[in-house]
């Protein structure tokens, strides 16, 4: 079945460094979801991309989606203490979500 | 006005009892999910259903046992609980496959 890698698995930085997870699909997906999830709580629905090449931001975070639609990754500048958690990828399999292992962040202050 | 709702959210118990956790979603969402969520932040679903019907049904011991009495909530029985079932199980509800995950129940078997 379909397998969404996820790396690295944990990303220690300091604050004000800048952070990239990556995610790798075995499969060519139709769309991709990010998720983030803090510390002691659930994830988070962050944003999904669809179409192949897309580029999409949210004020320091940049979300791409690779031209064969088949990787994807997330980077932040400039992170934040308020970044710390742990970012999942999650890729569409038929009616349901595969997820990726997740990187947790650990931002030092 | 939360959107997706479980109890309890923490859950410790001895081996070989039975527990369930319950959810209920006030979004009007149609399918409804279960998540087991390990150690090492590991998400694997485990359980889906759409209108209460059953649609995803992964490879998740028969000592689990979801149920859908209406299409807002979505339980799961635990049955002859074992050491390796602790872990944070998440309830979600989705229209377009957008997950919106409840608050979690942290299960601890001793």
């Amino acid at each position: 079945g379909q397998q969404v890698m996820q790396i690295p698995q944990y990303q220690h930085v300091q604050e004000g460094e800048d952070f990239t997870t990556y995610c790798n699909s075995s499969t060519t997906l139709s769309n991709i979801q990010w998720y983030k999830q803090r510390p002691g709580g659930h994830p988070v629905f962050l944003i999904q991309l669809v179409k192949s090449g897309e580029v999409k931001k949210q004020k320091r975070l940049t979300f791409q989606f690779g031209e064969a639609k088949k990787n994807s990754s997330l980077h932040i500048t400039a992170t934040q203490t308020t970044d710390v958690g742990t970012y999942f990828c999650a890729g569409r399999q038929g009616g349901k979500l595969i997820f990726g292992q997740g990187t947790e962040l650990s931002v030092k202050p | 006005d939360t959107a997706v709702s479980q109890t309890p959210k923490y859950l410790v118990t001895q081996m070989g009892n039975d527990k369930s956790i319950k959810c209920e979603q006030n979004l009007g969402h149609d399918t409804m999910y279960w998540y087991k969520q390990d150690s090492k932040k590991f998400l694997k679903i485990m359980f889906s259903y759409n209108n209460k019907e059953l649609i995803i049904n992964e490879t998740v011991p028969n000592r689990f046992s979801p149920k859908s009495p209406d299409k807002a909530h979505l339980n799961l029985h635990i049955n002859s609980l074992e050491l390796g079932d602790s872990a944070v199980y998440f309830c979600a509800s989705s229209q377009d496959l957008t997950q919106y995950f409840g608050p979690g129940t942290r299960l601890t078997v001793l």
